[in-house]
């Protein structure tokens, strides 16, 4: 089965800064996404990626997809606070019967200090 | 835009307790998922179903039936319940057929059981 590792598990910056948080998985990735949480509420989408190097931006976060070292990156450039939470890496595998599964990385808490 | 919804966003239940965590999406997507998210693993899925009356087994699926009667909605069920499925739950739905398809979450369930 695939895994997701992320790092770093926790990560604090002060506001302004920029900050990247790496996924790396245990397999090819053919799609890959990003999802934001905030404590104790769902995932909110940010952005997928799909094979072939691809990179997405949306406002000050930007995604890559390495295929060649199975990673994605996501980096916030000039963090604000509204940017804290927890970000989580998912990976799409085939399940059949036509539907994809997400495997989660465990995810890395953002904390940014005014 | 997609809409996720859960009969509850805090449930509090007694061991032996039968549960029902219902889940709701109004957009018409064939596929429904049910994770379990806890500290230090994640996101874990538990069941999901590619299409009505159709139900996969996830990762953990002991202890947890599901239903899924009408197109839109998926409900999570615990026979027994207990204090090991104290957790947080969380319902997502995708679009069947594209590795590609984004899963939209819920706003999730925190479930405690005492």
């Amino acid at each position: 089965s695939q895994e997701l590792e992320q790092s770093p598990q926790s990560l604090i910056v002060q506001e302004g800064k920029n900050l990247t948080i790496n996924c790396t998985s245990s397999k090819t990735l053919y799609g890959l996404y990003w999802y934001k949480q905030k404590y104790g509420e769902g995932l909110i989408f940010l952005m997928m990626l799909q094979k072939g190097g691809e990179e997405k931006s949306h406002e000050k976060i930007t995604a890559k997809l390495d295929e060649k070292k199975q990673q994605s990156s996501l980096h916030i450039t000039a963090s604000q606070p509204s940017h804290a939470g927890i970000y989580l890496c998912g990976a799409s595998s085939y399940s059949g019967a036509g539907s994809y599964q997400l495997t989660f990385g465990k995810g890395t808490k953002l904390s940014v200090i005014p | 835009d997609v809409k996720v919804t859960q009969s509850s966003r805090y449930l509090v239940k007694r061991t032996g307790e039968k549960v029902f965590l219902e889940c709701v999406q109004d957009m018409d997507h064939e596929n429904m998922f049910w994770y379990r998210q806890d500290p230090g693993l994640g996101l874990r899925l538990i069941y999901f179903s590619y299409d009505v009356k159709m139900k996969e087994k996830g990762d953990i699926p002991e202890g947890y039936s599901v239903s899924r009667e009408k197109k839109e909605r998926f409900s999570l069920i615990l026979e027994s319940a207990s204090t090991n499925q104290t957790s947080m739950y969380l319902c997502a739905s995708s679009i069947a057929g594209i590795y590609t398809d984004t899963q939209y979450f819920g706003p999730g369930t925190r479930l405690t059981v005492l």
